[in-house]
């Protein structure tokens, strides 16, 4: 699977659109871009993922620049209880074999403030 | 949200203890997972199942054992508990097969070995 980078920690005010950048620069073709985030001591909770084009649901969108190097998470409007760590990370589509494990990383630490 | 239930949430337990964490899913999803993880730290696959009567080890070397009897309910065993096992467990669901697999969490078991 891609690595993928992200800036460690980000603030933003309550009410605000959260932008949570992601660099994949070595992504593959075959390679989805998966979000996920944990609130402290919870398990993770998956929030959206997409291959080429932009994706939304009720959670987040998801923006996939045109060359699939990087992308952007966007909570539309943030409230305190996206305060959590926000994991990105690129893999291909299993088809069922073996043991696909996930592998998060550091994410970034998303700081919603009132 | 996903439907994938962990109980118990928080378990303090003492050392030689024979212990049990229940996960259940209503996804009907076929593939489902236990990670280990301790605060801060990456996420580590332990055990994986494809279906009824498959059960096979992850990534991570672990003295716990699983089952699968039926499809929606994902046991882990340890048939000893030592302090060595604190830790949180995860359990997670996906399908099998299709573009993308995108994998479910439960909350989360917390146990603590004294």
């Amino acid at each position: 699977d891609a690595k993928t980078t992200q800036p460690p920690s980000m603030d933003c005010a309550e009410g605000r659109a959260a932008n949570l950048p992601c660099n994949h620069s070595t992504i593959s073709g075959n390679e989805y871009v998966y979000w996920y985030r944990q609130i402290h001591s919870q398990g993770p909770q998956y929030i959206i993922h997409g291959l080429k084009n932009n994706e939304t649901n009720e959670m987040a969108s998801l923006i996939i620049t045109e060359d699939r190097k990087s992308s952007t998470l966007i909570l539309p409007h943030a409230t305190l209880r996206d305060t959590a760590v926000y994991y990105c990370i690129v893999r291909v589509a299993y088809s069922g074999g073996g043991a696909d494990g996930l592998t998060f990383g550091k994410g970034t630490h998303l700081i919603i403030q009132p | 949200e996903a439907d994938i239930y962990q109980t118990p949430r928080y378990l303090v337990i003492g050392t030689g203890k024979k212990i049990t964490l229940e996960c259940s899913q209503t996804m009907g999803h076929d593939k489902m997972y236990w990670y280990q993880q301790d605060p801060g730290m990456e996420l580590h696959l332990i055990h994986y199942s494809y279906g009824v009567n498959s059960t096979e080890k992850g990534d991570l070397s672990s003295e716990s054992t699983v089952s699968r009897i039926r499809t929606e309910h994902f046991p882990l065993t340890l048939e000893s508990a030592r302090p060595s096992h604190t830790s949180q467990y995860l359990c997670a669901s996906s399908e099998i097969g299709g573009a993308s697999q995108t994998q479910y969490f439960g909350p989360g078991t917390r146990l603590l070995v004294l």
